[in-house]
C-alpha cells in the first residue's frame, strides 16, 4: 500500500514550457486535491475532484488545468509555465462522506511527498 | 468554514508537554476541529479531530472548550521529531467537497 505518490519529485522549467504532474493513490479514495505551498505560507487549494471524471476549481486555479480520467489518478497541468508558479505542489486524497458512512473511516486527507517546481 | 487563529510560533522543551492553542470563535454547530502537522519539506499529516468532546489518540490529545470557541492540541511528551508546523482547521464532517482551508499554522520548535 503506497498511499499517495507524486511524480516527479523535482522539476525545473523555463518560462513558457508545459508539464504535467501526476498524483496516484491506491486507497480507493473518491476525493483528490492539488495544493501549492509557497515559502512561509500555508497550503492553497488549486483544483480538486470529487470523483472520476469530475473536477472543480479551488482558491488559486488560474494557470492550471486538471484531469481525473481514472479514479486513482489526478493530473495537474501547466500549459505555459510562469515564474509565479515556482512552488511546492502537494497532492492529497480522502474518502467521500458516502464512503465514510459505509466504512466508518475518518475524513482525513492523505498527502503525497510533494513536487518541487522551479520556473526560470 | 470558520476561520481559525493560532500563534505564529512556540517553543517547547524536549520531554515536556506541548500545548498548542487555536481560536475558532465563529465555529458552527456542525463544524469539527481538525489538526494537521507538516514536518519540514514533507506533506501534511493528519493528527486528530473532534466535535465537542475531548479526544485522544496515539499521537495527541484534543481539548475543546465547552463553548467550542477554542481548542488546544496537546503533545504529551514532545520529542525533537515533533518540530513542525501545526495547522488547526475547522470544517463540517460531511463536507461534500472535503476541502481543507490551511492558515499559517503554528511553528513548534522542540528544543533539547
Amino acid at each position: 500500500n503506497a498511499g499517495v505518490t507524486q511524480t516527479p519529485k523535482f522539476r525545473v522549467l523555463k518560462t513558457g514550457q508545459s508539464m504535467t504532474l501526476l498524483c496516484a493513490q491506491d486507497m480507493n479514495h473518491e476525493y483528490m486535491y492539488w495544493y501549492r505551498q509557497d515559502p512561509g505560507m500555508g497550503l492553497r487549494l488549486i483544483h480538486y475532484s470529487v470523483g472520476e471524471g469530475t473536477t472543480a476549481k479551488g482558491e488559486v486555479p488560474d494557470g492550471y488545468n486538471v484531469s481525473r480520467l481514472k479514479k486513482q489518478n489526478f493530473l495537474l497541468g501547466l500549459e505555459s509555465a510562469a515564474p509565479s508558479q515556482t512552488s511546492v505542489y502537494f497532492c492529497a486524497s480522502s474518502y467521500s462522506p458516502l464512503q465514510r458512512l459505509a466504512g466508518g473511516q475518518y475524513n482525513e486527507q492523505f498527502f503525497g511527498p510533494g513536487t518541487r517546481l522551479t520556473v526560470l | 468554514d470558520a476561520k481559525t487563529t493560532q500563534p505564529t510560533s512556540m517553543d517547547c522543551a524536549e520531554g515536556r508537554a506541548a500545548n498548542l492553542p487555536c481560536n475558532h470563535s465563529t465555529i458552527s454547530g456542525n463544524e469539527y476541529v481538525y489538526w494537521y502537522r507538516q514536518i519540514h519539506s514533507q506533506g501534511p499529516q493528519y493528527i486528530i479531530h473532534g466535535l465537542k468532546n475531548n479526544e485522544t489518540n496515539e499521537m495527541a490529545s484534543l481539548i475543546i472548550t465547552e463553548d467550542r470557541k477554542s481548542s488546544t492540541l496537546i503533545l504529551p511528551h514532545a520529542t525533537l521529531r515533533d518540530t513542525a508546523v501545526y495547522y488547526c482547521i475547522v470544517r463540517v464532517w460531511s463536507s461534500n467537497t472535503g476541502k481543507l482551508i490551511f492558515g499559517q499554522g503554528t511553528t513548534l520548535q522542540v528544543k533539547p
